[in-house]
Formats: C-alpha cells, structure tokens, sequence
C-alpha cells in the first residue's frame, strides 16, 4: 500500500523560529510536493521537486525553503516563522511525468500553529 | 492559464439524496482534470481522473463526474449519498508540467440523516 508520512500531525512554535517539516514516501516516486490548504483557499502549491537535489518554486515560496537530499524524503523549512504560516501543510508525491494524469499520493498533514 | 472554479463552498444534502459538485475549468489545451476527496483529518485522496479515454469517468465509492467540454465542465454527482461521504471535495486541472496540478477552493459536503 502506498505510504506519504509526515513527521508530526500537529505543531506549535514560536514567531521567529526556525521550523522544519517532514515528508517521506515509499513508493520510490520522482515528483514531490509540499502544499498548504487554507479555508476557503483550497491548496495553493509552495514548492516541489523532480529530482533528489532540484526544486522549482510553486505559486507561494515567500518565506519558504525546501531540501531534497535523498529521494523518498522532502523536507519544507520556514526560516523565521510567521503568525500568517500558521496553516495545515499537506505533503505530496506521484510518479515522474508522462504527460499530467500522474496521480499524486498526499500525507495526512501537518497543522502548525505559530504563536 | 489552467484554472479550476468550484460552485459553492459548502453542500448539504439528506442521506439517499442526490449528490451534485460543480466544477467547471479553463484550460489553453485539452486538459486532465480530477476529483480528490478529504475525509476529516486525513489528507487527499484520488477520487476519480478525466483522462480523454471516455466523457463518463467512474470513480471509488459510487462517485462519477462527466466531462463537458461545450460547458467547460467537470462535475462530480453520487445518487445516493451515505452519510460516510461527508467530507471535503477538490476539483483539480494538471497544469502541464512535472505533475503539477491546480487545485480549487474546495466543497464541504455535509449529509443529514
């Protein structure tokens, strides 16, 4: 069964820290995603990765870093963190791309509070 | 520029009844488009995917959504509704590139018994 795993389900730091979520599959996918949902905002793409080591930014990477070392993990680093980071993260993967009808696999989710 | 525009944030419907999420996209090319669920604390899961094959897409759980392309529209019905189909709905549109994919705002189902 395919697996998306995020390191913690719920987060609360400080304005101004350093902040790092986790994400690891194990499906041996390419292509992978970190997304945060918002009410009445749906999921707005951060950053992703095709390859260990590459990064595009997505639609929102403001205040955001990613780090792909190795393939089946993908991690999302907020370098001082914001009251407005205060959101649910919601990682993803999916196989490399052959033409958009890739399915992507999501994690359960993150929600960091940032106080 | 692909886009996806989801009518209504929020549904409420009775169990038995039927199940109607609008969607409707703009795409510059024949786009794919799919259906992803989120069932409470949980993340997304794939629901069902338009892939040009065939108009009238079957997905899990009783869920069907049929491809329109004079109406630019992707709309996701169920005919009865469980009361287990409470959730969260994404209408999505691949945006071409490394699997990216744009996602919209999202549908709250609510079923009353």
């Amino acid at each position: 069964d395919v697996k998306v795993t995020q390191s913690s389900r719920y987060l609360v730091k400080r304005t101004g820290e350093k902040v790092f979520l986790e994400c690891v599959q194990d499906m041996d996918h390419e292509n992978m995603f970190w997304y945060r949902q918002d009410p009445g905002l749906g999921l707005r793409l951060i950053y992703f990765s095709y390859d260990v080591k590459m990064k595009e930014k997505g639609d929102i990477p403001e205040g955001y870093s990613v780090s792909r070392e190795k393939k089946e993990r993908f991690s999302l680093i907020l370098e001082s963190a914001s009251t407005n980071q205060t959101s649910m993260y919601l990682c993803a993967s999916s196989t490399t791309w052959t033409g958009g009808l890739e399915t992507q696999y999501f994690g359960p989710g993150t929600r960091l509070l940032v106080l | 520029a692909q886009s996806v525009t989801q009518l209504g944030s929020h549904v409420s419907v009775s169990e038995g009844a039927l199940v109607l999420l609008r969607c409707n996209y703009s795409s510059s090319v024949p786009p794919y488009l799919f259906w992803y669920v989120q069932y409470p604390n949980q993340g997304l899961q794939l629901l069902l995917k338009y892939t040009s094959a065939a108009t009238l897409v079957k997905g899990i759980n009783g869920f069907e959504a049929e491809f329109k392309k004079s109406e630019t529209s992707f709309h996701l019905t169920k005919p009865s509704a469980h009361m287990s189909d409470a959730a969260e709905y994404f209408c999505a549109v691949s945006r071409g590139s490394q699997g990216n994919l744009i996602f919209g705002k999202g549908t709250k189902l609510s079923v009353k018994p």
